[in-house]
């Protein structure tokens, strides 16, 4: 399978900006994901980014993808309690089998 | 907003015991997954179909079992369930271009 690697953990405090990082393999990957998973539910896409893009901004939310180094970042702007969750990054190779998910990122925000 | 159901949300049953974990989406997606979410958060995928009477097995081998008879009907069953399949199990769907993976709440399964 695909390897796609963040850290573990993050803590930020309550207004800062956040940055989730995310490193792939599969330079064929059409879209980037970016899912947060709150305690005890599901996994709820925030944002995505077409392969051919660098960049894509949504309200708090801005990506940037570095394709040359297989790099994929998430920056949260004014980081609230609410922001606190797990945070996936996924890729979906041209080979769109499945979406290979990294090892999720636990965003703890301090008041 | 996804349309995609898992039940039960919690269970926790006997070892030796058969049970189904029941997946629906009414987006009339062709792709389903189920991934095994384990304590330390990664998801692992154990099962996927394309379609009707398509049923693959994914990286993470599992003694659980798929169906499709149905396109919005992907059931997962374990015949005989032991404690370390205690975990989180993830239902999702796609569309055909993948565009994007819609997630269930997940079933937060506990086998004693």
């Amino acid at each position: 399978g695909e390897d796609v690697e963040q850290s573990l953990f993050l803590s930020v405090r309550e207004g800062d900006s956040s940055v989730i990082n995310c490193t792939y393999t599969d330079s064929s990957s059409t879209y980037l994901y970016w899912y947060k998973q709150e305690p005890g539910a599901g996994l709820q896409l925030l944002t995505y980014i077409f392969s051919n893009m660098d960049m894509k901004q949504d309200q708090r939310l801005t990506v940037l993808l570095n394709k040359k180094d297989k790099h994929l970042s998430l920056r949260i702007a004014d980081t609230q309690t609410g922001d606190s969750a797990i945070y996936f990054c996924a890729e979906n190779p041209n080979t769109g089998n499945q979406f290979y998910f990294g090892t999720g990122t636990s965003l703890t925000v301090i008041p | 907003e996804a349309d995609i159901y898992q039940t039960p949300r919690y269970l926790v049953i006997g070892t030796g015991k058969k049970i189904t974990l029941e997946c629906s989406q009414t987006m009339g997606h062709d792709k389903m997954y189920w991934y095994q979410q384990d304590p330390g958060m990664e998801l692992h995928l154990i099962h996927y179909s394309y379609g009707v009477n398509s049923t693959e097995k994914g990286d993470l081998s599992s003694e659980s079992t798929v169906s499709r008879i149905r396109t919005e009907h992907f059931p997962l069953t374990l015949e005989s369930a032991r404690p370390s399949h205690t975990s989180q199990y993830l239902c999702a769907s796609s569309d055909y271009k993948n565009t994007e993976a819609f997630f269930g709440q997940g079933t937060r399964l506990t086998v004693v």
